[in-house]
C-alpha cells in the first residue's frame, strides 16, 4: 500500500509567517510522530501521538509549534511567527500502534524561512 | 534523557570492501536500535533492527552487533556497492517509552566504484 506522505515537499516562507504542515501516515497506524532534521544532522523527535491524542510533546522546542490529529489518521504541525532558525526538514513517522516497533517515514517537508 | 553518538561521520571505502559503523547511548535501559539508510533527498529507510534481548541479527550483506554491557551497536556491510552509497542513522528507542528514537548524527558512506 502507500506509505507515509507529506505535503507540500517544499514550503519557502519569511520571517514571523504561519505555516502548516500535513503528514497522512499509512492507513491503519495508530500511532503517529513528528521529526525535525536539520542540515547535517538525524532527525529529532518533536511529538507523538497515539489515537487523537498527544502523548508526549516534550520534543517542541517552543510554544509557537502546535501538532493536531482530530481524527486519529491526518496530522498536521502548525507553526506561528516563523524564525529562520525553524529552517529544516520535518519529518513525519507512523507505525501500527503500540508494541511495534519499525516506525516509517515519510519523504518530509523542507522548510526555508527566509 | 538518551544520547546516541556515531562514527565515523564520513566512511569512504572500495566496491567490494566491508564497512562497519559505530555507535554508542547512553541510557542502559534503551531496548531497540534500529538503523536506517537516507539517500539524498529522500526519506529515512529501515534497513536492520535489533531488540535488546539479541546479541546480533543478519540480513543478507547487513548485519547489526549489540552489546548492551558496554552500551554499543555497529553495522556491518559486506560486498559493498556503489548503490550502497547514503547516509546511515543509527537510533536508539530509551526503555522509558516506547516510541520515542534517538538519533546518532549519521554517517556519510561513499562506495568508490
Amino acid at each position: 500500500g502507500a506509505g507515509v506522505s507529506q505535503t507540500p515537499s517544499n514550503k519557502v516562507t519569511e520571517k514571523g509567517k504561519y505555516v502548516e504542515l500535513r503528514c497522512d501516515p499509512i492507513s491503519g497506524h495508530t500511532a503517529l510522530y513528528w521529526y525535525r532534521q536539520s542540515l547535517g544532522q538525524g532527525p529529532e523527535f518533536l511529538i507523538y501521538f497515539q489515537g487523537t491524542g498527544a502523548a508526549d510533546d516534550s520534543g517542541l522546542p517552543n510554544d509557537r509549534f502546535f501538532a493536531v490529529r482530530p481524527e486519529g489518521s491526518v496530522s498536521t504541525l502548525k507553526i506561528q511567527r516563523t524564525e529562520r532558525g525553524d529552517s529544516a526538514v520535518y519529518l513525519c513517522a507512523s507505525s501500527p500502534g503500540l508494541r511495534t516497533d519499525t516506525q516509517y517515514f515519510g519523504p518530509g517537508t523542507r522548510l526555508t524561512v527566509l | 534523557g538518551e544520547n546516541v553518538e556515531q562514527h565515523p561521520s564520513t566512511l569512504s571505502v572500495q566496491e567490494g570492501d566491508s564497512a562497519v559503523i559505530k555507535c554508542t547511548y547512553s541510557d542502559s535501559a534503551s531496548n531497540y536500535f534500529p538503523w536506517y539508510k537516507q539517500e539524498l533527498g529522500k526519506r529515512p529507510q529501515l534497513i536492520i533492527d535489533i531488540r535488546s534481548n539479541v546479541g546480533e541479527k543478519k540480513d543478507q550483506r547487513i548485519a547489526v552487533t549489540l552489546n548492551k554491557t558496554a552500551k554499543h551497536f555497529s553495522l556491518h556491510i559486506t560486498e559493498t556497492q556503489p548503490e550502497d552509497s547514503a547516509v546511515y542513522f543509527c537510533a536508539a528507542r530509551s526503555g522509558g517509552s516506547n516510541y520515542k528514537l534517538t538519533f546518532g548524527k549519521g554517517t556519510l558512506l561513499t562506495v568508490n566504484p
